[in-house]
Parts: structure tokens; sequence; C-alpha cells
């Protein structure tokens, strides 16, 4: 059980487009669902906390206007990367919380991107 | 700021030995702790997790310790195997601007000698 996807594994776009990430709860309801980011050889950055019905929190530094988070159900948030430029090329990572827990994270398995 | 932190960035130990990753967090209202192995382009895998109120959990073949005093944790990991072999990042939860939220060390990448 507790198990998260996320789609596409990976992807290249070209610099200027935008790319939508997609983030699964594929057995829980999630309120809460978090994105990260993670540059290689560095730790996990919390990008934003997305709650399901409402606008997402940003962590400071992170441009609301080029990260928009959707978290339309509670088994699916949405990260798009819009007008992307090769230093938006990184790991991103979603976690989702059970809404029955006040603590555990269930991580996906990521999404390469890399913008040309 | 708050920050979660580690002493050591790569740990080298010998098949079979026991491990020990080390972690110092700054944030004394954190509530929850979590240690998470991650191996090469996958997302962060769920060890053990400890509440603030204990100071010792145990898993299979994992302990984690907390001590709030000094604000410090680490990850005992026993008879370590290759399969060990990965980064490690201890996280901290807690209330930050009203939510919660998981904050993660710098990271420890620990290599299983054979």
């Amino acid at each position: 059980g507790a198990v998260v996807s996320q789609h596409p594994s990976w992807v290249i776009c070209k610099s200027g487009t935008s790319v939508k990430i997609e983030c699964r709860s594929l057995d829980f309801q999630a309120t809460t669902m978090f994105w990260y980011r993670q540059f290689p050889k560095q730790s996990l950055m919390l990008m934003a906390t997305s709650n399901e019905g409402s606008k997402a929190t940003y962590e400071q530094g992170v441009e609301k206007d080029k990260f928009l988070i959707n978290h339309a159900s509670l088994t699916l948030s949405t990260l798009t990367v819009t007008s992307a430029h090769p230093e938006d090329s990184s790991f991103y990572i979603c976690s989702a919380r059970d809404y029955l827990s006040s603590y555990e994270q269930y991580f996906g398995p990521g999404t390469r991107l890399t913008v040309t | 700021g708050e920050s979660v932190g580690l002493h050591l960035p790569t740990l080298s130990v010998q098949e079979g030995d026991n491990s020990i990753i080390n972690c110092a967090y700054s944030n004394s209202a954190s509530d929850y702790f979590i240690w998470y192995k991650q191996e090469s382009g996958k997302g962060p895998q769920f060890i053990i997790d400890i509440r603030s109120n204990m100071d010792k959990r145990q898993g299979q073949r994992v302990t984690v310790l907390l001590n709030k005093t000094v604000k410090h944790l680490s990850l005992q990991i026993a008879a370590t195997q290759p399969g060990d072999s990965a980064v490690y990042f201890c996280a901290e939860n807690g209330n930050s601007g009203g939510y919660q939220k998981v904050t993660f060390g710098t990271g420890t990448k620990l290599q299983v000698i054979p």
C-alpha cells in the first residue's frame, strides 16, 4: 500500500516550452502533497505544499508563476514548469501525505527534467 | 534559519560492520524525525522514524537514536550489506508558517566495501 506514482519518469523539452508533471497517490487519499526539487549530489529542497482544493503554499524563493501547482483531487497533483530554461533541469520529486496521518509522507519515484 | 545538517558527507564501511550516520538539527520545535534512503535516480525510501517523545526506536537491522538535549539524530545499521549503499537523509517535521512540512538534511553517502 501507500504508493505514489509520477509521470513522466523523465522528460526532455526545449527552452521556452512548458512541461507538466503528474503526481498520483494510487491507493490512498492525499489531502496534502509536496513538491521537491533535487539537483545532482544535493538534498531535496521543498518547493511548495499543495492542499487539495486550495492554493499551494510556496517556499521562499520559488516563483509561483513559473511553477504552477494544481491539486484538483485527493489523488492527483500536477506541477507545471512554465517557460522552462536549462537551469530548471533537475530531479523533481513529489510526496503525498495520507489524510489519516498527520506525519507520514510517501514519495514518488521522481521525474528527471532536462531542458535543452 | 532552521536547518538540518549532517556531520559526514561520505561514510565507507566494510561489509558486515555496523554503520552509524549522524545528523544535527536546529529546530527545537520539530516533533517528528525520519530517515530516508535514496538510491541513484530514485525517490527517497522510508527507513525508520521517531517522534520527539521517544529517544530510541528499532527496526529490522536499523535503530534511530534521538538526543533532544543536543539536537542530534543518528541512524545505526547493523551488519551493513552491499545493498545498503546509497545516500541517507535525515529529515525533520515541524510547523512552519502554520503548516507541517518536512525539511531534509544534506545527506550522507554510504559506501559498503565488499
